[in-house]
């Protein structure tokens, strides 16, 4: 069964530091998401993707962050100086279409900033 | 603002029972109500929604009932079974402008063998 694949399933970094999640969607997926939970938390929408441009972003999703789909396969979020409270499992999802209810997730990356 | 919200954090259920997880939600223009099963170190998984237009969906073991007067969501998981224990997440999702995924807190479901 085809899947969402997030690298690396952990990563440790200090605060200030530059990090990059990685993201593989399912390969017939137009639709690229990225969200967050800070743990005991809920799931947050940080942003949507769409046709290589930023469809939709939350106010969570400020002048920090940035998503880019460096080539056919791959799917980033780029945190550029890494806060204490960024610190959370950032998932990634895809959809073959608009419709949201039928993204497929990854297994998600756990950021710890330090 | 928007809120989603989840009656009980953990609900323990006999193997073989049928298990009811309820949420409340706030937006009235919400127009999908959507549940998600999230196993431990796994990513949110699709369960089951139902659009805004109807009041009961069935899938595979499982049933969304909506009732919009009261904004109340509840999912039905009929003959528990231990690959069943999970966090399970409600989510409203409005179309239009802004079309995020709003989850709620979630509720952990303990089966007992």
């Amino acid at each position: 069964e085809p899947e969402v694949t997030q690298t690396p399933s952990h990563q440790v970094t200090q605060m200030g530091q530059e990090v990059i999640l990685r993201c593989v969607p399912i390969s017939n997926h137009l639709y690229f998401y990225w969200y967050r939970q800070i743990l005991g938390q809920k799931v947050e929408f940080l942003v949507s993707f769409y046709n290589n441009e930023i469809s939709e972003k939350s106010e969570i999703f400020d002048d920090q962050f940035s998503v880019e789909r460096p080539d056919g396969s791959n799917f980033t979020l780029k945190i550029r100086s890494t806060k204490l409270e960024d610190s959370a499992m950032y998932f990634c999802a895809s959809s073959e279409g608009a419709r949201r209810t039928e993204a497929f997730f990854g297994q998600g990356t756990r950021l710890t900033v330090v | 603002g928007e809120s989603v919200g989840l009656h009980l954090p953990t609900l323990s259920v006999q193997e073989g029972d049928n298990s009811i997880i309820n949420c409340a939600y706030s937006n009235s223009a919400s127009d999908y109500f959507i549940w998600y099963k999230q196993e431990s170190g796994k990513g949110p998984q699709f369960i089951i929604d139902i659009r805004s237009n109807m009041d009961k969906r069935q899938g595979q073991r499982v049933t969304v009932l909506l009732n919009k007067t009261v904004k109340h969501l509840s999912l039905q998981i009929a003959a528990t079974q231990p690959g069943d224990s999970a966090v399970y997440f409600c989510a409203v999702y409005a179309l239009g402008g802004y079309q995020k995924v709003t989850f709620g807190i979630g509720t952990k479901l303990q089966v007992i063998p």
